[in-house]
């Protein structure tokens, strides 16, 4: 069974750079199948996909976080990570990560397996 | 504010069907048969329960469906149970982004 695990700091300052990692477990971050993603949840309100990357590491961002947003893969540990830099309150959320299944081709275009959810907190 | 529109709240009794609304546009739900739903509990992650539209993910009662109609897609539950209320929310692809709901929040009377 696919398991996914966040883990990070849950405190910024303003202006700080947000790191996370999500942990796979339970089948291979190289699989052939499938895209690895991060979506957040501000307290209360709805999702927001913030980014997606293919293990050989191909990366596709949401224009409006582009520039503030990178993903990145280390097939070795089977880890992927989200850096977020410049944050601010309006980045407070729950950050989960996901498995996405590929849009086009056979693809669902869906994200099936999500993590738990790791909440983070922006406050000076 | 969401990319996607959908009703704050909806609510039916046990055993009654409830069907929720999403709204888009042609550059979202009304170009692409990639839309999902996902089912969250307060405190959980969410689950898939629909995806493509109208197709379900092994395990989830067939009590849910989910179909499209233009620009709009809309996700029914039948027979309510206890444990479907909850907040669904639904998703697009929308060209080079992917757009969520605001949600909906059932609630069994």
């Amino acid at each position: 069974q696919l398991q996914l695990q966040e883990s990070g700091p849950g405190l910024l300052k303003p202006s700080e750079t947000l790191s996370l990692t999500c942990t796979v477990s339970g089948d291979s971050i190289r699989s052939s199948s499938y895209y690895w993603s991060w979506i957040r949840q501000p307290p209360g309100k709805g999702l927001e996909w913030i980014a997606t990357i293919y293990f050989s590491g191909t990366t596709y961002y949401k224009p409006s976080l582009k520039s503030r947003v990178t993903i990145s893969v280390d097939t070795s540990k089977e880890q992927f990570s989200l850096n977020l830099s410049s944050v601010t309150a309006a980045d407070t959320a729950v950050y989960y990560c996901a498995r996405h299944l590929a849009c086009g081709g056979s693809g669902s275009c869906t994200f099936d397996y999500w993590g738990q959810g790791t909440l983070v907190t922006v406050s000076s | 504010q969401s990319a996607l529109t959908q009703p704050p709240s909806a609510s039916g009794s046990p055993g009654q069907s409830v069907t929720i609304s999403c709204t888009g546009t042609s550059s979202d739900v009304g170009g692409y048969n990639y839309v999902s739903w996902y089912q969250q509990h307060p405190g959980k992650a969410p689950k898939l329960m629909i995806y493509e539209v109208a197709k379900r993910p092994s395990g989830v009662p067939d009590r849910f469906s989910g179909s499209k109609s233009g620009s709009t897609a809309s996700l029914t539950v039948s027979g309510l149970q206890a444990e479907d209320e909850a907040d669904y929310y639904c998703s697009s692809l929308a060209g080079n982004d992917y757009v969520f709901g605001a949600g909906t929040k059932v609630t069994v009377l």
